[in-house]
């Protein structure tokens, strides 16, 4: 399954709201579609699981949204430590596969 | 829960390295390690996972022939070894526990393989 994340960079202001994109090659069975933050020279962290359910300490700020072959991660306000780059990963069919990553840079 | 991986690691071309993934706070026979890799400057790249318990294995087939993961249950230890390395085998290597339907919460901290004459 390949997925293709929009827009490629996001330019916004810390208290803005963030809406990311993965489309999906193919339905995601089950909704196994996860999100991950990765900042710069860190591990990736994982967001969201089963396309809408936050990891363990993630915060409410942060919500994901979708079925099938459309997925929404979104940031409802913005935090300076939210800017990092962001990748879906649909863990549903072998491979599982990433999508190439939407930055979020500060404006 | 934690995931610590052996240290940076620089080899020549047609080289091979061996990186370790070393598990405490639960028996690694519980749950299947992923292997992730991510060239500088680059997203991340699923390599195939193993099921420590039997040591089955799953190889992305752009790997396939090159890699090998095994698993020590002794040593509550994963390996992954990757063979006829060139230059763009450099990246950071992740392993990963594979929580199945709730995906990878547990992360080690990566480590660095650099392929240069």
């Amino acid at each position: 399954i390949v997925l293709t994340q929009s827009p490629g960079t996001l330019s916004l202001s810390p208290g803005d709201r963030a809406t990311l994109s993965c489309g999906a090659s193919q339905s995601v069975d089950h909704n196994y579609l996860a999100w991950f933050q990765q900042r710069s020279g860190q591990t990736p962290r994982l967001l969201i699981f089963g396309a809408s359910n936050r990891a363990t300490g993630i915060p409410d700020r942060f919500s994901g949204s979708g079925s099938g072959t459309d997925f929404t991660l979104t940031i409802s306000r913005l935090e300076p430590e939210d800017f990092a780059v962001y990748y879906c990963h649909q863990y549903a069919k072998s491979p599982p596969t990433f999508g190439q990553g939407t930055r979020v840079e500060i404006k | 829960v934690q995931l610590v991986q052996s240290g940076a690691e620089v080899k020549k071309p047609g080289a091979s390295v061996k990186v370790s993934c070393k598990a405490s706070g639960y028996p690694i026979s519980k749950y299947n390690i992923a292997w992730v890799r991510q060239a500088p400057g680059q997203g991340l790249e699923w390599m195939g996972w193993i099921s420590p318990s039997n040591g089955y294995t799953d190889y992305v087939r752009e790997f396939r022939g090159r890699v090998t993961m095994t698993a020590d249950t002794s040593t509550n230890t994963v390996y992954m070894g990757l063979t006829g390395l060139r230059s763009d085998d450099t990246a950071v290597y992740f392993c990963a526990r594979d929580d199945g339907a709730t995906s990878s919460l547990f992360w080690g901290q990566g480590t660095l393989v650099t392929v240069s004459s």
